[in-house]
């Protein structure tokens, strides 16, 4: 069966600090891979996709992830926290499980990122 | 500006009573979505809708229904049948020519309790 995993329901870092948030998934085929950022009572906010190609993936607001085949992982980066940065992060896999394209996307839990200043 | 509306962003039910969650885009995507979010329990997916006039099941659907009549629109019942329904309900929509790179896009949801 196909999975995502967030091994940390919450990560700590000082502002300035560089910080990740840990993704694992398990995929039959090639991954289609997704970050989402979600803020308190809003919806999830598109952050950036592994879909083929480098392995270091930039997206919005200074984040990128690092793809790793071997290891299974889609961590995510970002070099000097903020403050404003602190929110709810899921990573997503597409779902290719059976016929055709159905845009589905499996979530991990979630991980809570809090950037002290 | 494009996106994803979703209405009521509060929403309260009686014991007994249906109520409906209103999502509209104005994307033109073909997919559309919903889901429920529980603390610590990260996305389910209730529902979902591929093409104008057909929906499919996903993981938790028992309680909920929905309809797919135009393709902006995607609306959701909690029907009373769903004994635990307070939670926040998020609604999202998807472009699915092109292949499984798309990402999904959401409304602001709506947060449910029970009176």
């Amino acid at each position: 069966a196909q999975s995502v995993a967030q091994p940390e329901d919450q990560v700590n870092v000082a502002e300035g600090n560089p910080l990740t948030v840990k993704c694992t998934y398990s995929v039959s085929g090639n991954p289609y891979l997704f970050w989402y950022v979600q803020y308190p009572n809003r919806g999830l906010q598109f952050l950036l996709k592994y879909i083929t190609g480098d392995n270091l993936v930039k997206g919005s607001y200074g984040f990128e992830a690092e793809f790793n085949k071997s290891q299974t992982s889609f961590h995510l980066k970002k070099p000097s926290a903020l403050v404003s940065d602190s929110a709810l992060y899921f990573c997503a896999v597409r779902d290719t499980q059976g016929s055709g394209n159905t845009g589905k996307l499996i979530f991990g839990q979630g991980t809570t990122l809090q950037v002290k200043p | 500006d494009g996106g994803i509306t979703q209405s009521p962003k509060y929403l309260f039910r009686k014991e007994g009573q249906n109520v409906t969650l209103s999502c509209e885009q104005n994307l033109n995507h073909d997919a559309m979505y919903w889901y429920r979010q529980d603390p610590g329990q990260g996305l389910r997916l209730i529902y979902y809708s591929q093409i104008v006039n057909d929906f499919q099941k996903g993981d938790i659907a028992e309680g909920y229904s929905v309809s797919r009549e135009k393709k902006e629109s995607f609306p959701l019942t909690v029907t009373s049948a769903q004994k635990n329904p307070t939670a926040f309900y998020l609604c999202a929509s998807s472009i699915l020519a092109g292949g499984n790179d798309q990402p999904q896009h959401f409304g602001d949801g709506t947060r449910l309790s029970i009176l």
